[in-house]
C-alpha cells in the first residue's frame, strides 16, 4: 500500500478567503495524479487529471499544480464560496501497480457564509 | 450524461446476513472498482475487475467477494455481514488505467 497524504485533514475559511491544500505521495514512482471534489449526499467528481512535472490546471476559481520530483500537488480555490463546501481527495497512481488509485483521507473545507 | 448507480443509499442489516450490493455503470467502462470510506481512513480499495469474469483483490478483500457477469455491472458480496463492515460504499468505474475514474453515489450499509 502506498502513502499518500492530506493536509490539513479539515479547514473552515470565510467566504471570500482564497484557500490551499496539499497532497503529498511518493516521488520516486509516479504516473498520475488525480483531484477529486466530494460533496455531501453526492458522488466524489474529478477535478483535474495532472500527469507532466509542472503541470498547472485551472477550473473557474480552482486551480492545481504538481511537482513529481518533490512528491506532492497543491490545489486552490481563489475567493471561496459556500458551494465549494466539500471533502477534496487526491488519488496517487504509480507505474506497475495495475489499476489501483491510492487515495488520501481527503481535506473537509467548510466555507462560512 | 454518464453514470454510475448503485442499488441501494441506505441498507441495514443483521450480523450473519448474506449481503449484496449492486453497481451498475453506463459508459462501456472495462475497469470497474468497490470502495469503502471510514472517518480517517480514506477511501481503501476492496476488489475491482478489468474484465467480465475477472477480478483482483485490493486492499481489504477478507469477508468479501465479488461478481462481474456482464460489464456493465458489478456486484460486492458481504457473505455474512459483521458489525466491522458498517461502512460507506462507492462504486467506481474508468476506461483505461489512469483516466477520469466516475463514481457511484454510495451505499450507506449499516450492519446490527
Amino acid at each position: 500500500i502506498l502513502n499518500v497524504e492530506q493536509s490539513p485533514q479539515s479547514l473552515h475559511v470565510q467566504e471570500g478567503d482564497s484557500t490551499n491544500f496539499t497532497c503529498s505521495f511518493p516521488s520516486s514512482n509516479f504516473y498520475a495524479l488525480h483531484w477529486y471534489r466530494w460533496e455531501t449526499a453526492k458522488s466524489p467528481e474529478a477535478l483535474f487529471v495532472m500527469t507532466l512535472n509542472g503541470d498547472e490546471k485551472k477550473k473557474g476559481r480552482i486551480s492545481a499544480t504538481l511537482n513529481t520530483k518533490e512528491g506532492y500537488s497543491y490545489l486552490y480555490i481563489k475567493g471561496s464560496q459556500p458551494e465549494d463546501s466539500a471533502t477534496y481527495l487526491c488519488a496517487f497512481i504509480a507505474p506497475n501497480t495495475g489499476n489501483q488509485f491510492y487515495f488520501g483521507t481527503g481535506t473537509s473545507l467548510t466555507v462560512i457564509p | 450524461d454518464v453514470k454510475v448507480t448503485q442499488s441501494s443509499r441506505y441498507l441495514v442489516k443483521r450480523t450473519g446476513e448474506k449481503v449484496f450490493l449492486e453497481c451498475v455503470q453506463d459508459m462501456d467502462h472495462e475497469n470497474m472498482f468497490w470502495y469503502r470510506q471510514d472517518p480517517g481512513l480514506g477511501l481503501r480499495l476492496i476488489y475491482f475487475s478489468y474484465d467480465v469474469k475477472m477480478k483482483e483483490k485490493g486492499d481489504i478483500p477478507e469477508g468479501y467477494s465479488v461478481s462481474r457477469e456482464k460489464k456493465e455491472r458489478f456486484s460486492l458480496i458481504l457473505e455474512s455481514a459483521s458489525t466491522n463492515q458498517t461502512s460507506m460504499y462507492l462504486c467506481a468505474s474508468r476506461r483505461t488505467r489512469a483516466d477520469t475514474q466516475y463514481f457511484g453515489p454510495g451505499t450507506r450499509l449499516t450492519v446490527l
